[in-house]
């Protein structure tokens, strides 16, 4: 798989959790990382583009980074409502194609 | 406020053809370049296609290729995803977004509610 994210985490209210995303070494030439939340039932939401930019309407409790083949996705904070599905993705300019990762189903316990 | 409204979702045979539209609002939809994403039922998001703002470059993924053409109508603020020779493996929602505009072409700012494509016989 290009793009490998653990299938869950959890953590208690209030508490920090981080989600990782495994670059595949044939795409490690990849700049730049989206998230994305989608919550049951609902569209999925951006988080965070190019790696670590929010777009104005997302707190700051939610961080992006990103270290040669990998990216990670950090929550601090947590509520109940950040009980979501969480997905990074790529667009691969070799291929001219995007790329979702699994998926991690993020539980506040 | 950018509005998105996916149509044309509904049970078809394997084998036959489907034409999805998305209908734009809220934005210089001309100027954005699109994507269609997927989601089979209890699965994860699958890109699907991307179409420039001009229509002039356009993307499939190689699970679609030969058998999707993804086109817009700028005159008409639409997108549209015509889908032909379909197999199990397309029942999904799919989704149409705009790419934001400072962003890689993955970066989605705004998704519409999606469309139920189901094929069974």
């Amino acid at each position: 798989s290009v793009l490998t994210q653990p299938p869950s985490v959890s953590a208690a209210p209030g508490q920090k959790v981080t989600i990782s995303c495994s670059i595949s070494s044939s795409n490690i030439g990849i700049d730049y990382v989206a998230w994305y939340q989608q919550l049951p039932e609902t569209a999925p939401k951006l988080l965070i583009y190019d790696n670590n930019r929010r777009p104005s309407e997302i707190p700051d409790r939610f961080s992006g980074s990103k270290s040669g083949a990998s990216a990670t996705l950090g929550i601090t904070g947590l509520q109940t409502g950040d009980e979501a599905d969480y997905y990074c993705a790529i667009w691969d300019d070799s291929l001219s194609a995007g790329i979702f990762g699994g998926g991690t189903k993020l539980t506040v316990l | 406020e950018v509005q998105l409204l996916e149509s044309g979702g509904d049970l078809v045979q394997p084998g036959g053809s489907l034409r999805l539209s998305c209908a734009a609002s809220g934005f210089s939809f001309r100027t954005y370049t699109m994507n269609w994403v997927r989601q089979a039922p209890g699965k994860g998001l699958e890109w699907v296609s991307t179409i420039s703002g001009n229509g002039d470059s356009v993307y499939h993924a190689d699970s679609v290729k030969g058998r999707f053409t993804m086109s817009r109508d700028n005159s008409k603020n639409t997108l549209y995803l015509q889908m032909s020779s379909l197999r199990a493996g397309d029942t999904a929602t799919y989704y149409c977004a705009k790419v934001r505009m400072l962003g890689t072409t993955i970066t989605c700012d705004s998704w519409g509610p999606g469309t139920l494509v189901t094929v069974s016989s």
